[in-house]
């Protein structure tokens, strides 16, 4: 069974400062990785999808990697703001379904 | 605007009562999906559905059961038998295979 894990569970950031989200996943069979973005209380957000063939996608400050290889994804955020804190979470397609890490708090403190 | 519409938004029920939740979508997807979230915790599969008329149990299917008679309706039945019913309950879709997955902004249930 895939287990998908997240590192840091929280990370508090001053504005304006350049940060890495790591995701790392024990089955490297996975067809594509997704990020999202979840605010309190609200569903998932798609921030950007990753395709097996792919190594990296990029969506304005944000900036995903994938090395299926080594079992792990990166999320990239440039030029951090307030507005960006919110809990990211990742989540890794094997066969039928999407296997979620438990998240990472993002705080970017004005 | 394409969706999923989740309804209610907050629940509240007595323990021993079954409760459904809704979910619907317009996206023309077929695969949808149950998930449940508790604090510190990833998301959980209760149950997905690839097709209408056919559906499959995720990793916590105990206490709780669904139904596809329509391709955009996906409804959840949390049942008396859910030993912790108490949670965040999120509805997703995709089209079918490793394609993205959409979510509706959730259903917060609380059984007392």
């Amino acid at each position: 069974k895939q287990e998908v894990t997240q590192i840091p569970a929280a990370l508090s950031v001053p504005e304006g400062e350049n940060l890495v989200l790591n995701c790392s996943f024990t089955d490297s069979a996975i067809y594509n990785l997704q990020w999202f973005r979840q605010d309190p209380g609200k569903g998932l957000t798609s921030l950007l999808l990753i395709q097996s063939s792919q190594r990296e996608q990029t969506s304005g400050r944000l900036n995903a990697s994938l090395d299926k290889s080594s079992g792990r994804s990166t999320l990239y955020i440039a030029a951090s703001q307030p507005g960006d804190s919110a809990t990211y979470l990742c989540a890794g397609f094997t066969g039928n379904q999407f296997y979620f890490g438990t998240g990472t708090s993002l705080t970017v403190i004005p | 605007d394409g969706g999923i519409t989740q309804s209610p938004k907050y629940l509240f029920r007595k323990e021993g009562q079954n409760v459904t939740l809704s979910c619907e979508q317009n996206l023309n997807h077929d695969a949808m999906y149950w998930y449940r979230q508790d604090p510190g915790q990833g998301l959980r599969l209760i149950y997905y559905s690839q097709i209408v008329n056919d559906f499959q149990k995720g990793d916590i299917a105990e206490g709780y059961s669904v139904s596809r008679e329509k391709k955009e309706s996906f409804p959840l039945t949390v049942t008396s038998a859910q030993k912790n019913p108490t949670a965040f309950y999120l509805c997703a879709s995709s089209i079918r295979g490793p394609k993205p997955l959409h979510f509706g902004n959730g259903t917060r249930l609380t059984v007392t």
